[in-house]
C-alpha cells in the first residue's frame, strides 16, 4: 500500500515558470514532510521540509504548501531554471518511527530554456 | 567535509551469486540507513542503525538481505543468492541522530543481476 502518492510523474516547464508538484498521504500520524532533490547519478539531497503546525514554508524560490485537512502538500518552484531539472521526491515520517521516511515515486522535472 | 561514500558505484553479478555493498557514513553520524530505489520508483526503507541499539530490520524484503555496522562507522549490506528483481540502486544515508534529523545520502550502488 503506497502511503504517499506523488503527481505528476513528469513535468516540463518553461524557464521562468512555476513548477508545482503535489503529494497526498494517508497516514494521519505523519508529522514531518521533507522534499528531496535528486540529480542523475547522485543521491537525493534534502531541499526543504515542513511540519504540520504551519501551512507554508518558503526558502528562496522553493515553497512548501501544506493542507492538513486534505492530507496534501505541494512543492512550488518559482522562476524555474534549467538547473532545477532533476527528480523531486516528497516524503513523510511519523513521530513513532520518525527516522523511517516513506517516499513518493518521484517527479522528473525538466525546465526548458 | 566528506559526504557519505558508497562502493562499488556499479556492480554486475550473475543470478545466484552473493554481493556485498559498502557504506561509509559522515564522520560523527550515529544513524545509518539503507534504502533501495528501483527504476522509476521512490526509495524503499530497508534497515536503520542507531548507535549501539538493535537495528530496525523491518524493511528488509527477505532473509537473503542482511546488513551489519561496526560501531558508528562502516556498514555493509549483503544480498545472498541474488535474483533479477534485486536489480536496483542501493542508497545509504547517515544522520547526526535518528529522529527527524536530516538524512544525507550517498551516490548509491547500482546493482544489476543478470
Amino acid at each position: 500500500q503506497q502511503q504517499v502518492k506523488q503527481s505528476p510523474q513528469s513535468l516540463i516547464v518553461q524557464k521562468g515558470g512555476i513548477s508545482i508538484i503535489n503529494c497526498a498521504y494517508e497516514n494521519t500520524a505523519f508529522d514531518y514532510f521533507p522534499w528531496y532533490q535528486q540529480f542523475p547519478g547522485k543521491g537525493p539531497a534534502l531541499l526543504i521540509a515542513i511540519r504540520p503546525d504551519v501551512s507554508e514554508k518558503k526558502e528562496g524560490r522553493f515553497t512548501i504548501s501544506f493542507n492538513k485537512s486534505a492530507k496534501q502538500f505541494s512543492l512550488h518552484i518559482m522562476d524555474s531554471q534549467p538547473g532545477d531539472s532533476a527528480t523531486y521526491f516528497c516524503a513523510a515520517s511519523s513521530g513513532a518511527g520518525s527516522y523511517q521516511l516513506t517516499f513518493g515515486k518521484g517527479t522528473k522535472l525538466s525546465v526548458i530554456p | 567535509g566528506a559526504g557519505v561514500s558508497q562502493s562499488p558505484s556499479n556492480k554486475v553479478t550473475e543470478k545466484g551469486k552473493d554481493v556485498e555493498l559498502r557504506c561509509d557514513p559522515i564522520s560523527g553520524h550515529t544513524a545509518l540507513y539503507w534504502y533501495r530505489q528501483r527504476l522509476g520508483q521512490g526509495l524503499e526503507f530497508l534497515i536503520y542503525f542507531q548507535g549501539n541499539s538493535a537495528p530496525d530490520k523491518s524493511g528488509l524484503p527477505s532473509d537473503r538481505f542482511s546488513a551489519e555496522r561496526t560501531g558508528e562507522s562502516v556498514s555493509t549490506l549483503t544480498i545472498q543468492r541474488t535474483q533479477q528483481e534485486d536489480s536496483a540502486v542501493y542508497l545509504c544515508a547517515s544522520s547526526k541522530g535518528g529522529t527527524k534529523e536530516t538524512q544525507y545520502f550517498g551516490p548509491g550502488t547500482r546493482l544489476l543481476v543478470l
